[in-house]
């Protein structure tokens, strides 16, 4: 079955330190790997994706991930956080039959 | 703002009722896709439909019934309403059928009692 996986439901880091929000994923074929942000009584932002090509990829507001293949994941990370950066953080992937699934989300919280 | 519309914003029924929910994608966009966001389920693909004709289909329930119109708006048809049906139901619009980035409606809160 294809799933993504959030492991953490909430992630606390310092104003200034890097984060790092993590995310794995089951899917038959090649991922199509998203970030995505949610901003309280919002909808959801696009941050990242990841096709093909580079494993690094940059994103919106200095953000980046890096999908690593042999360990299936698409961790989401930032040098130097902002409390700004504070919302709830979604990973995504689409399947080869076109389904988008997302994890359950990531509470981000930067403390001043 | 991400051009994405969505009304209405918020709707109280009953259970049993039926709701239409309506969203205009960005402009150019001709992918819409629906999604329920609900506090136990999170969020979860309910279906895409590219230029007028159903790509993808996720959970949506056999009581859920969604469209496209030749004007690319879509409308989400929720019918025989139960409780559980509460929840944030969002649209979300990209340029085309290949994994594009989704732009993100608002959201219509619907609260079933």
């Amino acid at each position: 079955a294809q799933s993504v996986a959030q492991p953490e439901d909430q992630v606390n880091v310092a104003e200034g330190n890097p984060l790092t929000v993590k995310c794995t994923y089951s899917v038959s074929g090649n991922p199509y790997l998203f970030w995505y942000v949610q901003y309280p009584n919002r909808g959801l932002q696009f941050l990242l994706k990841y096709i093909t090509g580079d494993n690094l990829v940059k994103g919106s507001y200095g953000f980046e991930a890096e999908f690593n293949k042999s360990q299936t994941s698409f961790h989401l990370k930032k040098p130097s956080a902002l409390v700004s950066d504070s919302a709830l953080y979604f990973c995504a992937v689409r399947s080869g039959t076109y389904k988008y699934i997302f994890g359950t989300g990531t509470r981000l919280k930067v403390l001043a | 703002d991400s051009g994405v519309t969505q009304t209405p914003k918020h709707l109280i029924t009953a259970t049993g009722q039926r709701v239409t929910l309506r969203c205009s994608p960005r402009s150019g966009d001709l992918s819409v896709y629906w999604y329920q966001q609900s506090l136990d389920q999170g969020l979860q693909f309910l279906i895409q439909y590219y230029n007028g004709e159903e790509r993808a289909k996720g959970n949506i329930l056999e009581r859920f019934s969604a469209q496209q119109f030749p004007d690319l708006h879509s409308e989400l048809n929720l019918s025989s309403l139960e409780l559980g049906d509460s929840a944030l139901y969002f649209c979300a619009s990209s340029v085309g059928g290949q994994p594009y980035e989704q732009y993100f409606g608002p959201g219509t809160r619907l609260t079933v009692t």
